[in-house]
C-alpha cells in the first residue's frame, strides 16, 4: 500500500512560469491536505480538499495559487507567474473522511515537492 | 544542552539519554495536539498524538505531556538513538479546523 505520494520531488522554474505540483492520496482516502514549509519553519496550512470540493483554503494567498482535487486522479496545486518568495518545499497529507471531530487527520504525509524559483 | 539563536532551537543529547522536547502552544481552546518528526529532505512523519481531555499518553518509546494551565506540550524520547535526529515538530488544532504547526527543534543524538 503505497503512501502518499508526490511529485516532481523537485522543480525549478524560472520567475514568471507556472508550477504544478502534484499529490496522490493514500489509497482510500478522500481527502487531501496541503501544506508550506520555508527553510527551518514549521509547516503553514494552505488548502483542504475532498473530491471535487474545497473544505478551506483559508491559507491560500488570494492571488495566483489554486487547487484541485479532481474525482479521478491526484490533486493540484497550481502556482501561476511563480515568483522567488514562492520557493519552498510544499507538502501534502491525506486523510480518509473520519467523521467530526476526527483525529490522525493529517496522520499521512507525502515527501513533499522542493520548488525552486530562479 | 538547548540554544535558541536565529536557527532551530536544538537539543543535543547522548545515544541512550532521555530526550525532553518542549513546545509552547497559542490558542487555549486548542483541543488536539500532535508530534511530528521530520528527517532531511524528507516529509513529516507522525509520531504520535493525545487530546485535551488527557494530560499523558505513552507509546512506544515516546511519551506526550500536555500541561493546559500553561499551554505546554513536551515529547520525551526514552533511550534515545542516533537514528531519531530529526526535527520535532508539535501542532495542535481547535475543533474542525486544520493544524497550526509550531517551529520545530532540532534533536542531535551523537553516539
Amino acid at each position: 500500500n503505497a503512501g502518499v505520494m508526490q511529485n516532481p520531488r523537485h522543480l525549478v522554474r524560472r520567475r514568471g512560469q507556472e508550477a504544478r505540483l502534484r499529490c496522490s492520496p493514500m489509497k482510500g482516502h478522500s481527502h487531501v491536505y496541503w501544506y508550506r514549509q520555508l527553510p527551518e519553519e514549521g509547516l503553514k496550512f494552505m488548502v483542504y480538499l475532498q473530491k471535487e470540493n474545497i473544505i478551506d483554503e483559508s491559507g491560500m494567498p488570494k492571488e495566483r495559487f489554486s487547487a484541485e482535487f479532481p474525482k479521478e486522479g491526484p490533486s493540484i496545486l497550481r502556482i501561476q507567474q511563480v515568483v522567488r518568495g514562492d520557493s519552498a518545499a510544499y507538502f501534502c497529507a491525506s486523510s480518509p473522511y473520519l467523521g467530526e471531530g476526527a483525529v490522525n487527520t493529517e496522520a499521512f504525509f507525502g515527501q513533499g515537492t522542493r520548488l525552486t524559483v530562479v | 544542552g538547548e540554544s535558541v539563536g536565529l536557527h532551530l532551537p536544538t537539543l543535543s543529547v547522548q545515544e541512550g539519554d532521555n530526550s525532553i522536547i518542549n513546545c509552547a502552544y497559542s490558542n487555549s481552546a486548542s483541543d488536539y495536539f500532535i508530534w511530528y518528526k521530520q528527517e532531511s529532505g524528507k516529509g513529516p512523519q507522525f509520531i504520535i498524538d493525545i487530546r485535551s481531555n488527557m494530560d499523558k499518553r505513552q507509546g512506544q518509546r515516546v511519551t506526550v505531556l500536555l500541561n493546559k494551565t500553561v499551554k505546554h506540550l513536551s515529547l520525551q524520547i526514552a533511550a534515545t538513538q542516533p537514528g531519531d535526529s530529526a526535527v520535532y515538530f508539535c501542532a495542535e488544532r481547535e475543533g474542525y479546523s486544520t493544524l497550526t504547526f509550531g517551529k520545530g527543534t532540532m534533536l542531535l543524538v551523537s553516539p
